[in-house]
């Protein structure tokens, strides 16, 4: 499986764009990197994702590494409400395109 | 916006009895369903997989009797907890995806089970 690399928390002052990096240097070919957040107590909440291209929406922005090898989900201006735990995942397509969540970057917004 | 619920948001069981916690996606067909289960702190931990109509395709580690799944719908999937014990207390968190080329996996709320 691919695994990514989060940093375990960062701060980010409120207003200001938050920059959430992770590596996937094992990523294959035709394998996505989704972003999901996760509030304290509540279910997991659907972010972005991207397979080769920048992708962006109305939440974020999503910028992949011409290699694929590191991706970086920007919050273009930071909420106190974006206070999460940010999870970078690599879909595996061979694993039945299972979501397997790893640990996270807990991402504490601050006025 | 995709949305799946689940009922109920929590529930406190005796130790030895079954609980039962739904998973629906409200305004779309998921042909997979997933489950997880959360420790406090901890990641989310996959637990199973299940297609419509198909037998639950269960993680290493998780005991399918135990952890009885049944997905007999496109809009509904069930978690049964079997003779629960306090270590089976956790936060368990069903998640949907539909047909289609996209594969968003949309995710419910969640059920906090407690067991006494």
């Amino acid at each position: 499986d691919a695994k990514t690399t989060q940093p375990t928390s960062m701060d980010c002052a409120e207003g200001r764009a938050a920059n959430l990096p992770c590596n996937h240097s094992t990523i294959s070919g035709n394998e996505y990197v989704y972003w999901y957040r996760q509030i304290h107590s509540q279910g997991p909440q659907y972010i972005i994702h991207g397979l080769k291209n920048n992708e962006t929406n109305e939440m974020a922005s999503l910028i992949i590494t011409e290699d694929r090898k590191s991706s970086t989900l920007i919050l273009p201006h930071a909420t106190l409400r974006d206070t999460a735990v940010y999870y970078c995942i690599v879909r595996v397509k061979a694993a039945g395109n299972k979501l397997t969540f790893g640990g996270g970057t807990r991402v504490l917004v601050k006025p | 916006g995709a949305v799946v619920s689940q009922h109920p948001s929590w529930v406190i069981c005796k130790s030895g009895t079954s609980v039962k916690i739904e998973c629906r996606s409200l305004d779309f067909q998921a042909t997979t369903m997933f489950w997880y289960r959360q420790f406090p702190k901890q990641s989310l931990m996959l637990m199973a997989t299940s297609n419509e109509g198909s037998k639950a395709t269960y993680e290493q580690g998780v005991e399918k009797d135990k952890f009885l799944i049944n997905h007999a719908s496109l809009t509904l999937s069930t978690l049964t907890v079997t003779s629960a014990h306090p270590e089976d207390s956790s936060f368990y968190i069903c998640s949907a995806r539909g047909t289609g080329e996209s594969y968003e996996q949309y995710f419910g709320p969640g059920t906090r089970l407690t067991v006494t």
